[in-house]
């Protein structure tokens, strides 16, 4: 079984700024994959960036990165140069060889002015 | 526009009934998964398709079904529905179900359950 945690409900940002999401995982498997999605007030589901657990080198994608520390089991998502469009809820997924995803709880990104 | 079709987009029925949501995977796309997101929660994952075989199971109530048909549409079925089902319905699609494979959703069904 796996889990995904996320351990901040809410969080927020001046515009410009950078902030970093949390989360930890827990999975048995050894070849899995990890993925932060965007869920923006339409509640479409967006992927954000994706990261292979067998690389060592951190994803990036534009302003959003991630910092995956594999033995301590983390992926925080940063974001620079925040804008008013990053404001969503955020959600750090797990997936294994069988490709089912398993999701945190979302982080609520708000955007300050 | 991710590609994935769900309709419908929104539906309000009484408990005790029955609902189809349907979705239209991207072009290509062989597998399908179906999610749950009830208000203030995370996605549970509740069963997954690959070329109209059933791959893997989550968390689905034995009161619900799902099936993906030949042309690689998939159906979700909720039957005796109780309040505690109102959620968004999720739909989405990858190539295949290989390890990796970036899955892709749809816009949701949102089912009310009054």
């Amino acid at each position: 079984a796996q889990t995904v945690t996320q351990s901040q409900p809410e969080m927020s940002v001046q515009e410009a700024e950078t902030v970093t999401l949390s989360c930890t995982y827990d999975t048995s498997e050894s070849d899995y994959y990890l993925f932060w999605y965007k869920q923006p007030p339409s509640r479409q589901m967006i992927l954000v960036i994706r990261q292979e657990a067998y690389k060592q080198q951190n994803a990036t994608e534009n302003r959003f990165s991630v910092n995956f520390q594999k033995a301590a089991k983390s992926f925080s998502l940063k974001i620079s140069d925040s804008q008013l469009g990053d404001a969503a809820m955020y959600f750090c997924a797990c997936s294994n060889t069988g490709n089912q995803f398993y999701f945190g709880t979302g982080t609520s990104l708000t955007v300050i002015p | 526009d991710s590609g994935v079709t769900q309709t419908p987009k929104h539906l309000i029925t009484a408990t005790g009934q029955r609902v189809t949501l349907r979705c239209s995977p991207r072009s290509g796309d062989l597998s399908v998964y179906w999610y749950q997101q009830s208000l203030d929660q995370g996605l549970q994952f509740l069963i997954q398709y690959y070329n109209g075989e059933e791959r893997a199971k989550g968390n689905i109530l034995e009161r619900f079904s799902a099936q993906q048909f030949p042309d690689l549409h998939s159906e979700l079925n909720l039957s005796s529905l109780e309040l505690g089902d109102s959620a968004l319905y999720f739909c989405a699609s990858s190539v295949t179900g290989s390890p990796g494979n970036t899955i892709y959703f749809g816009e949701g069904s949102w089912l009310t359950v009054v």
